[in-house]
Parts: structure tokens; sequence; C-alpha cells
């Protein structure tokens, strides 16, 4: 069985201002790693993903997480959000012997003016 | 080329109504899925296909809920006899390959259930 937990239900940041959206996880086996993100009324896009190799990981509109085997972490990170970063943001693994995902229940990024 | 649709965007279904969701994988993909999002949670699998074999339906709450996809390619997701627990928005994806490790989503239904 795997499980994965976002511990923060919303993060209100300052625009401009660094956040971390953080991620853990339990699973018996290997996994991948994936954050996607929901703009409100749309599906999921596929932010980055963690397969294997270089446990810093670079995705789409500045954001990057670093895969912490010891830990099992998977931490989002963005140097300087947005307003238009406002959105939810899923961790989810990938049971590399199944093949469905399982999500976290969500971390509600709000980047205020 | 288009991504994944689903269709209605939006039900509203009264307690014990039977609803079809519909949804329209990217053109040639060969494994679909079917995940349940209930409000504040993150989306739950519910079933699996591999062309027109459904391979796993572990997720599937009740035997109120089936799926079917004959062709290999749209898939439709039922629900009988629908309750208020059934409120959600239930989303689609594909991939392309059976081990392709990305997931590409659809826009999702979302069915309140009066």
């Amino acid at each position: 069985a795997q499980s994965v937990t976002q511990l923060d239900s919303q993060v209100p940041v300052f625009e401009e201002a660094p956040v971390e959206l953080r991620c853990n996880y339990s699973s018996s086996v290997s996994v991948y790693l994936f954050w996607y993100v929901q703009y409100p009324n749309q599906g999921l896009q596929l932010l980055l993903k963690y397969l294997s190799g270089s446990t810093l990981v670079k995705g789409i509109n500045g954001f990057e997480a670093e895969f912490n085997k010891s830990q099992t972490s998977f931490h989002l990170r963005k140097p300087s959000v947005h307003i238009s970063d406002t959105a939810e943001y899923f961790c989810a693994v990938l049971n590399t012997g199944r093949r469905a995902l399982t999500f976290g229940s969500g971390t509600r990024l709000q980047v205020q003016p | 080329g288009a991504g994944v649709s689903q269709s209605p965007r939006y039900k509203v279904a009264k307690r014990g109504q039977d609803v079809a969701l519909r949804c329209d994988p990217i053109s040639g993909h060969v494994s679909l899925f079917w995940y349940q999002q209930a409000l504040g949670q993150g989306p739950e699998f519910l079933t699996y296909f591999q062309n027109e074999a459904q391979l796993d339906k572990s997720g599937l709450p009740s035997d109120r809920f089936f799926a079917e996809r004959p062709e290999g390619s749209v898939s439709t997701l039922k629900i009988q006899r629908t309750q208020q627990e059934d409120s959600a928005v239930y989303l689609c994806a594909s991939i392309p390959r059976v081990g392709t490790d990305t997931q590409y989503f659809g826009p999702g239904t979302r069915l309140t259930v009066l």
C-alpha cells in the first residue's frame, strides 16, 4: 500500500516571495513521484516528475522539486511566485508495479498582491 | 492535438436517478483511467482500461458504479440510483502506451446529486 501526505491544506504567500509545498509519501516499493496543478474548473496539469537519476527536478512555470529518499519527501519549491500561480497543487505517487496514481489531498496556494 | 475531453462538464441529478458520464481520450491512447475527486480532496482511483479490457475496477465504491469502453476509445462511467455521497468531480485520464508514466487529464465532470 502507498499513501501521500500533503501537510498544508492552504499556503498564503505574497507575490514575488518564495514558496515550498510539502509532500511526504509512504510506499513499500519503488515509486515515481509527480506534482500536478489544478486551476479552477480545469483538469490536472503535470508540473514535474521524478522517475530516477538526479534528485532535483525542474518543471514548468519555474517550479522545482527535490526527491529525498531517506525522508520520503518530494517538496515543491518556487523562488518567486506570481499571482497566476494561485491554484491547487497535488502530489502523487505511481507504484512502478501498479498503474494508477495515488494523490495527496492537495495544497491550495493563494498568492496575494 | 486535442486533449482529453469529458461531457457533460456539469451534471445535476436528483437522488435515485441514473447518470452517464463520457470521456473521449486523446486519439490513439491505449489506456484510460477514471478518478473521483470529492470536494477538498485529491482524486481517487476508480477503474482502469487497457484498450477495451477493464483490467482494474478495485476503486469502484459500489455495484452502482459501472464503466465501459467497448471499442477501446470512448469510455462511459455510469452511476445507477445516485446518492448524495456520489457528488464529486469525475476525472478521466489517458496514456499513449502501457507503462507510460504521465497521465493526461480531462477537465472533469462535476456531478451534484440533490
